[in-house]
C-alpha cells in the first residue's frame, strides 16, 4: 500500500536561511511525486511533481526538490527562506489505477520563518 | 481563468443533521475529486469522477457520505446524518485528467457540535 511520512511536523527557520523539508514514501513502482503547499485561508497549490527523468526537480516560488529511489525520499528544498513561505507543506504520492488517479499525502509539515 | 470555486465556506450544524456542500470545477477539466482534511492531517481523498461517472469511492464512508456530478460540471457532497468526527475541511479538486495537476478551492470548514 501506499504511503508517506513528514517526519517533522513543524520547522522554524531564519528567514535567508536554507530550508530542507523531509519526505519519505513507500510504493511498490516508481510513483507519481508531489510537493503541495497551503497558506492560511487558502487552497492547496503544487510546488513541484517527479514522474520520471531527472531526479532534480525544479518548482515554483523556488523550491526544488530531489528523488532518491535507493531511500524512498522525496525532499524539498530552498537556498534562501522568505517570510512569505511561511505555510504548510505536503508532500504526496500519486499512481494511476482503475480509470482514476489515487493521490495520497502526508501529514503535513508547518513551516515558522523569524525574522 | 477562474479557480475552483465552493460553497459555503464555513458550516456549523449539530449532530444528526444532514449537510450539502458544492463544487464548480475549473472549466473543461474532466476529473474532479472531494477530499476530507481533518485538523492535523493530509488531505484523504473520499471520490473521483471522471465526467459524471465514479471511478473510485473506495474511501468514501457510503451509510453517510454521498456525492454526485449529474452533467460531468459541478459536483455536491452531501453528510446525513452527520457526527462529530466529520468536522474537518471539505477539499474539492479538478484536473484536465486522471494524474494531471490537480487545482484545489478554498474549502468548506464543516463544525458539527
Amino acid at each position: 500500500a501506499q504511503s508517506v511520512t513528514q517526519p517533522d511536523i513543524h520547522i522554524t527557520v531564519s528567514e535567508g536561511a536554507s530550508l530542507e523539508l523531509r519526505c519519505n514514501y513507500s510504493y511498490g513502482a516508481t510513483p507519481y511525486l508531489f510537493w503541495y503547499v497551503q497558506s492560511p485561508g487558502q487552497g492547496l497549490q503544487l510546488l513541484l511533481k517527479y514522474f520520471s527523468g531527472d531526479t532534480l526537480v525544479q518548482g515554483i516560488k523556488g523550491f526544488e526538490a530531489e528523488f532518491k529511489r535507493s531511500q524512498s525520499s522525496f525532499n524539498l528544498r530552498k537556498p534562501s527562506v522568505h517570510w512569505s513561505d511561511a505555510a504548510e507543506y505536503f508532500c504526496a504520492v500519486g499512481a494511476p489505477g482503475g480509470g482514476g488517479f489515487k493521490t495520497i499525502f502526508g501529514a503535513g509539515t508547518r513551516l515558522f520563518v523569524k525574522a | 481563468e477562474a479557480g475552483v470555486a465552493q460553497s459555503p465556506r464555513y458550516k456549523i450544524i449539530e449532530k444528526r443533521q444532514s449537510v450539502a456542500f458544492w463544487c464548480n470545477p475549473i472549466s473543461g477539466h474532466a476529473t474532479l475529486y472531494w477530499y476530507q482534511q481533518i485538523l492535523g492531517q493530509g488531505p484523504k481523498l473520499l471520490i473521483q469522477f471522471q465526467n459524471n461517472g465514479v471511478v473510485d469511492d473506495s474511501q468514501l464512508p457510503k451509510d453517510r457520505f454521498s456525492a454526485e456530478r449529474l452533467k460531468g460540471v459541478d459536483s455536491t457532497l452531501k453528510i446525513q446524518p452527520a457526527k462529530l468526527e466529520d468536522s474537518a475541511v471539505y477539499l474539492c479538486a479538478s484536473s484536465l485528467e486522471p494524474g494531471g495537476e490537480q487545482y484545489f478551492g478554498p474549502g468548506t470548514r464543516l463544525t458539527v457540535t
